[in-house]
């Protein structure tokens, strides 16, 4: 059956430090993967997305890599700080024009000061 | 701000009851999905309305039904509500044209059946 992982429910890193999301996925051909930032009470908000034939996306302290053959998409915050503190969520589309996105259960993420 | 919004924002409802969720759309926005958030889980795509025209649905039975409109707003409809219907319920607007890159995703409305 398919399947998206995220590597933990929660995941605590010292300010200043990288922090680095996985998001593992079965039984699944995505032609894109995205990644979400959601905050307590909020919708999900835009990040990141990465096409299944790109290798790495940047933007600003954010980097996500993908993996085809892996099925695994790795999620970097660089220079973390508090206000990165969120659930990020990682959302997988098999169709482009059909925007219909599974996605994994989240990463509770608390940059600790 | 994603310039989409829901109403209500909290809702109190019984078992057997039926309820009504509204979103409003960015303008020029196209695409609708309804998606289903419980507590500790990602979201579940319910379904998605292009052009008023229900456009992909999820695994979600009969009773879970929508109605888009020609001014950007979207409703979602759940008959007979269950206590596992509790839950945020939340939508996202998009513009679908060939490839698609974002959604943008209201504030939910989270709900709770009694």
């Amino acid at each position: 059956s398919q399947k998206i992982e995220q590597n933990s429910e929660a995941l605590n890193i010292q300010e200043g430090k990288t922090a680095t999301l996985t998001c593992n996925y079965t039984n699944y051909s995505p032609a894109y993967l995205q990644w979400y930032r959601q905050d307590p009470g909020r919708g999900p908000v835009f990040l990141l997305l990465i096409r299944e034939n790109e290798k790495e996306k940047r933007k600003e302290r954010l980097k996500v890599t993908f993996d085809t053959t892996l099925k695994q998409s790795l999620f970097h915050i660089t220079a973390s700080q508090p206000a990165d503190s969120a659930t990020y969520l990682c959302a997988l589309g098999t169709n482009f024009g059909n925007e219909k996105l599974t996605f994994g259960t989240g990463t509770r993420l608390t940059i600790i000061p | 701000e994603t310039g989409v919004t829901q109403s209500p924002t909290h809702l109190i409802k019984t078992r057997g009851q039926q309820v009504t969720l509204r979103c409003s759309s960015q303008s020029g926005h196209n695409t609708v999905s309804w998606y289903q958030q419980a507590l500790g889980q990602g979201p579940q795509f319910i379904f998605q309305y292009y052009r008023e025209e229900e456009n992909g649905r999820g695994n979600f039975p009969p009773r879970f039904s929508g109605l888009q409109f020609p001014n950007y707003s979207s409703e979602l409809n759940v008959n007979a509500l269950e206590l596992d219907d509790s839950a945020l319920y939340l939508c996202a607007s998009s513009h679908m044209a060939g490839e698609q890159e974002t959604q943008y995703f209201g504030p939910g409305t989270r709900l709770l059946v009694l």
